[in-house]
């Protein structure tokens, strides 16, 4: 069983739409990370949480510790937010960081 | 805004040949970590560095590689006799206060 697991693998949606993508996770972490990976390879750094909630620009990252899940909203999508997001969780007393697999996201315009 | 920077973005190499991929951290930043992604694969970590020695690595990361901080600012991945399985993105990051700043990545090819 993968460690973390994102849901769903692959989303196409219209431009505008409000999307959003979850992440559970199965180990004791001390953040988690949502990162986004363009077709070029490059991955960026979105957000990085502990607890509660950030907020920047039309994207917004929540975390439920208790319930091991995060989700990543994008609202007012744009097809410039085409990208694959990975959450990704840096292990408690690990310095490592456990990757899923991804959502490959998909705006039309 | 500070960034992680790698070379080169794309390097074939022959199966056999040692490859040197070069990473420059974030100059503040204490820690430094090596992953990787096989095409089509998840994000797989390698190895992670602090205080100029490794703090813990992968299965992955075996005998055939090294990684090395040489001049207090490149932070370098060595793969001694490159095998074809070892196509793939690597992704250098450094991590600070605030959280992971990755590189571009390198593009390695293994023919």
């Amino acid at each position: 069983k993968n460690e973390v697991e994102q849901s769903p693998q692959n989303l196409t949606a219209q431009e505008g739409e409000f999307i959003t993508i979850n992440c559970s996770y199965s180990v004791g972490i001390s953040a988690l990370h949502w990162l986004q990976q363009h077709p070029g390879g490059g991955i960026v750094s979105l957000f990085m949480l502990s607890s509660g909630k950030k907020k920047h620009g039309r994207l917004i990252a929540t975390i439920n510790i208790q319930e091991k899940h995060s989700s990543l909203h994008i609202t007012a999508s744009h097809p410039r937010d085409s990208a694959v997001y990975i959450c990704a969780v840096l292990v408690n007393r690990d310095d490592k960081i456990i990757f899923g697999k991804g959502t490959r996201l998909h705006i039309l315009p | 805004e500070p960034e992680v920077t790698q070379t080169p973005s794309h390097q074939v190499t022959q199966m056999g040949q040692e490859v040197i991929l070069r990473c420059v951290p974030i100059s503040n930043h204490l820690y430094f970590y090596w992953y990787r992604q096989i095409l089509g694969q998840k994000v797989e970590f390698l190895v992670s560095f602090y205080n100029n020695e490794i703090s813990e690595k992968s299965e992955i990361f075996d005998d055939q590689f090294s990684v090395e901080r040489p001049d207090g600012s490149n932070f370098t991945l060595k793969i001694r006799s490159t095998k074809l399985e070892d196509s793939a993105m690597y992704f250098c990051a450094s991590r600070g206060h605030y959280g992971y700043t990755f590189g571009s990545g390198t593009r390695l090819t293994v023919v």
